[in-house]
């Protein structure tokens, strides 16, 4: 286990509903990032946040939005859900030491599901 | 922007039998990275190739990463049902602010 954990587990919403899904990074690592896996598919890049400042975007609209807090977990929250907004919701940590985007070994946390119906 | 594929999707082996996965992007890489998602599971990291040509070994794995920085190669020796995952292969472009584009995955089944 990578000690990265998520919250809620699974989570069944309709379209237009706003959700907030959770993330605890590993002890000790600063950044925190955030995909979208579909099914079959592989994980797509929203952002990432290093000490509390995004720090590198994917192309997702703006409706996808997200804060880090001072303990570094993190939060995704995304508004006006759509149907295609179904998908495994992934958090990653790592440690990072520069602004311009961490991407060394992450460290993925089991996901949380959503169903938009 | 920049694509990251795979081939093959899917691969059926039986146990034994070698297996290699290869990734090739539209883009020169900075570095690329390699994990694997067991079924129901989240990625996890296999390995970091920064260098031109650069060869790691883990075990039966063995990783390669394109003279151009642009290909990279998985090879697993003599499966084992252990192996059965999707392979994902993920790079960054070179510019400061390039994120960490993803292909798709190879799906490998190994039969005993």
């Amino acid at each position: 286990e990578t000690g990265v954990t998520q919250s809620p587990t699974h989570l069944i919403k309709t379209r237009g509903q706003q959700v907030t899904l959770r993330c605890s990074s590993q002890s000790g690592h600063n950044t925190v990032s955030w995909y979208q896996q579909a099914l079959g598919q592989g994980p797509q890049f929203i952002f990432q946040y290093y000490r509390e400042e995004e720090n590198g975007r994917g192309n997702f609209p703006p409706r996808f939005s997200g804060l880090q807090f001072p303990n570094y977990s993190s939060e995704l929250n995304v508004n006006a859900l759509e149907l295609d907004d179904s998908a495994l919701y992934l958090c990653a940590s790592s440690l990072g030491g520069g602004q311009r985007g961490n991407y060394n070994e992450q460290f993925f946390g089991p996901g949380t599901r959503l169903t938009v119906l | 922007g920049q694509q990251v594929m795979q081939i093959p999707q899917y691969q059926h082996v039986q146990e034994g039998e070698d297996f290699t996965t290869y990734c090739n992007s539209s883009t020169t890489l900075s570095n690329i990275q390699w994990y694997k998602q067991r079924p129901g599971g989240h990625p996890v990291f296999l390995i970091q190739l920064v260098k031109s040509g650069e060869v790691k070994k883990q075990k039966r794995l063995t990783f390669q990463f394109g003279e151009a920085k642009k290909n990279s190669s998985l090879h697993i020796t003599a499966t084992q049902t252990t192996d059965v995952g999707t392979y994902f292969c993920a790079g960054r472009g070179t510019s400061g602010y390039s994120t960490l584009t993803f292909g798709k995955g190879t799906m490998l089944l190994v039969s005993p």
